[in-house]
């Protein structure tokens, strides 16, 4: 069965500084990996995701995260946060051919100004 | 377009009463999955559909059921309310139940209190 570790259950990071956010899988098959944001009281939101080829995958606002294979890892990070990067960010795994989503118990990102 | 849209945004109920949830998903979305999320945990997968017909189901009880209509819409119902059933209730909707085209999009859930 797919599972997902998310080590940190908070990062408190100072406005401008970089962020790295880690998360960890397992699972015996060929995988899908995501980050979500959940913003207060709100819904989740894709951040990016790999699904093949590169393994480097960029969001449309400054974060980006990695695929190792080899590391079981698909760590998030941002180079200069900011304020509004305030959230709780979840990282999920898919298995090829069953679509459900396994989430992270979350990070929540507190940006310090 | 609309996105995800979800019904109630917030309800109370008791324990022992019956809730039903209601999903609208993007147009032209034809797959609807629920997700419940405890307070400070990850959500956790409950029910997929596609074309009407149940896809996947999660580790849940019996007293969780759901369905989809003709229009795609879905409802998610659960039965003999527990305290424990507090949560988050997300629905997603995806163009074909897979990640490839275009993915799941999440609604702003509905916000379940038993008490």
């Amino acid at each position: 069965a797919q599972s997902v570790t998310q080590l940190d259950s908070q990062v408190p990071v100072f406005e401008e500084a970089p962020v790295e956010l880690r998360c960890n899988y397992s699972s015996s098959v060929s995988v899908y990996l995501f980050w979500y944001v959940q913003y207060p009281n709100q819904g989740l939101q894709l951040l990016l995701k790999y699904l093949s080829g590169s393994t480097l995958v960029e969001s449309i606002n400054g974060f980006e995260a990695e695929f190792n294979k080899s590391q079981t890892s698909f760590h998030l990070r941002k180079p200069s946060v900011h304020i509004s990067d305030t959230a709780e960010y979840f990282c999920a795994v898919s298995e090829f051919g069953n679509e459900k989503l396994t989430f992270g118990t979350g990070t929540r990102l507190t940006i310090i100004p | 377009d609309a996105g995800v849209t979800q019904s109630p945004t917030h309800l109370i109920k008791t324990r022992g009463q019956h809730v039903t949830l209601r999903c609208s998903p993007i147009s032209g979305h034809k797959s609807v999955s629920w997700y419940q999320q405890v307070l400070g945990q990850g959500p956790q997968f409950i029910f997929q559909y596609y074309e009407k017909e149940e896809r996947g189901r999660g580790n849940f009880p019996d007293r969780f059921s759901a369905r989809q209509f003709p229009n795609y819409s879905s409802e998610l119902n659960v039965n003999a309310l527990l305290l424990g059933d507090s949560a988050l209730y997300l629905c997603a909707s995806s163009f074909d139940g897979t990640h490839v085209m275009g993915g799941y999009t999440f609604g702003s859930g509905t916000r379940l209190t038993v008490v």
